[in-house]
């Protein structure tokens, strides 16, 4: 594709529902990484992929955040019994290769939680 | 764990000026440093990065500048134009020799050009 693709854009949820977010790296990307960018804050690291295998998952803020990437490409995000606290925009990132360069973003996915 | 500290948080200058933002960070084995610009309600576009074999790089009107020893480096702007005006974020991180490549990014300064 011609770049990250992340669905839905927006989503409201009430609190305690269940949501699930979606990112389309850029294809034969390796890396994959999930922030969180609360309004007026900086992105703040959640967990990042290296194909299927999760490497990297000490910033999720509770056993509530999961992310899964089963087949080295499309990953998701899922936020269980969501909290307003959750409320923030989602962004995911892709990076060709393992060594540190630049990320692609997506246009991150807005959760409002009720 | 690393920590990515950014000042100004807001920096406001007059068109064909030059703008400076600052970045420090604490982990000594951080070794690639990006800067991204974000407009409003955009995603973060990269617009320049430096590795720490290397104490600066210029791109046109945009340059950054490492100082390792301090543990600090910093975006230079020239010659800003009203497109500039965006927020703009730093970044650090410490590659595969810590372990993990995940990304800490400062909490941005909102540059506004004046026209």
């Amino acid at each position: 594709g011609a770049g990250v693709s992340q669905s839905p854009r927006y989503k409201v949820a009430k609190r305690g529902q269940d949501v699930a977010l979606r990112c389309d790296p850029i294809s034969g990307h390796v890396s994959l990484f999930w922030y969180q960018q609360a309004l007026g804050q900086g992105p703040e690291f959640l967990t990042y992929f290296q194909n299927e295998a999760q490497l990297d998952k000490s910033g999720l803020p509770s056993d509530r955040f999961f992310a899964e990437r089963p087949e080295g490409s499309v990953s998701t995000l899922k936020i269980q019994r969501t909290q307003q606290e959750d409320s923030a925009v989602y962004l995911c990132a892709s990076s060709p290769n393992l060594r540190a360069g630049e990320l692609f973003f997506g246009e991150g996915s807005r959760l409002t939680v009720l | 764990g690393e920590n990515v500290e950014q000042h100004p948080s807001t920096l406001s200058v007059q068109e064909g000026d030059s703008a400076v933002i600052k970045c420090t960070y604490s982990d000594s084995a951080s070794n690639y440093f990006p800067w991204y610009k974000q407009e409003l309600g955009k995603r973060p576009q990269l617009i320049i990065d430096i590795r720490s074999n290397v104490g600066e790089k210029k791109d046109q009107r945009i340059a950054v500048t490492l100082n390792k020893t301090a543990k600090h480096f910093s975006l230079h702007i020239t010659e800003t134009q009203p497109e500039d005006s965006a927020v703009y974020f730093c970044a650090a991180t410490p590659g595969i020799s810590s372990g993990t490549y995940k990304y800490i990014f400062g909490t941005g300064t909102r540059l506004k050009v004046l026209a």
